[in-house]
């Protein structure tokens, strides 16, 4: 199975930079997400990683090491709308099944 | 249809009652997904199911728990004799295969808030 890992808070300033760090663990790794979740909202799709390197999308960027089990999400030039909830989720390939699992979810709070 | 839609959005029943939740996925979708997220929480993986493939139940919790998918198309995901921890919202997700032309991301309906009393 998969172990997902994030940190469950932070807070930043409006026009700053964030950066939100997952690290994970899993045998057949076959893709990487993250997602923007409001409360009380469903999740909506931010980027997506398979291959090492950066991915960038405006004001967002993700990052990608298989080697490392590692991504980051960053976001440029916060807005109060920010405030969310960034879900990392791996999906796992194995045996014809592709697994997709979420880690427990960054809670950000961007602050004036 | 344009999105993945979920009935219903709200339910209130008493413990021991027996619920279903229903999904309809985005039409050609091939995978479909159930998650668990009780307040404040991540998603807990349920269950998914893949084209005709056998579903992969590995995150149903207990045996009251199940859930089946008709035709390749609509889920129900049925909580038998509900407790008062199955409280949460349950959400459901659909994707296409993940190919070198799409990333297969899952697209989420806006849930059905579970509350048992």
């Amino acid at each position: 199975g998969q172990n997902i890992d994030q940190p469950t808070e932070m807070t930043a300033t409006e026009g700053a930079i964030v950066q939100i760090n997952c690290t994970y663990q899993t045998s057949g790794f076959n893709g990487l997400f993250w997602y923007q979740q409001h409360a009380g909202e469903a999740p909506t799709f931010l980027s997506y990683n398979v291959l090492d390197g950066l991915e960038e999308k405006g004001r967002f960027s993700s990052f990608l090491s298989r080697s490392k089990g590692y991504s980051y999400l960053l976001l440029k030039e916060l807005q109060m709308k920010d405030s969310a909830s960034y879900l990392c989720a791996v999906r796992d390939y194995k045996g014809g099944y592709q697994k997709v699992t979420f880690g427990i979810g960054t809670k950000l709070q961007v602050i004036p | 249809g344009a999105g993945v839609s979920q009935s219903p959005s709200n339910k209130v029943t008493e413990k021991g009652k027996d619920v279903e939740l229903r999904c309809d996925p985005i039409s050609g979708h091939t995978a479909l997904y159930w998650y668990r997220q009780s307040l404040g929480q991540g998603l807990e993986f349920l269950i998914y199911f893949q084209g005709n493939s056998a579903p992969d139940k590995s995150g149903l919790p207990s045996d009251r728990f199940s859930a089946e998918r008709t035709g390749g198309s609509v889920s129900t995901l049925t909580i038998q004799r509900t407790q008062q921890e199955d409280s949460a919202v349950y959400l459901c997700a659909s994707s296409l295969s993940p190919q070198r032309t799409h990333t297969g991301e899952l697209f989420f309906g806006e849930g059905s808030r579970l509350t048992v009393l």
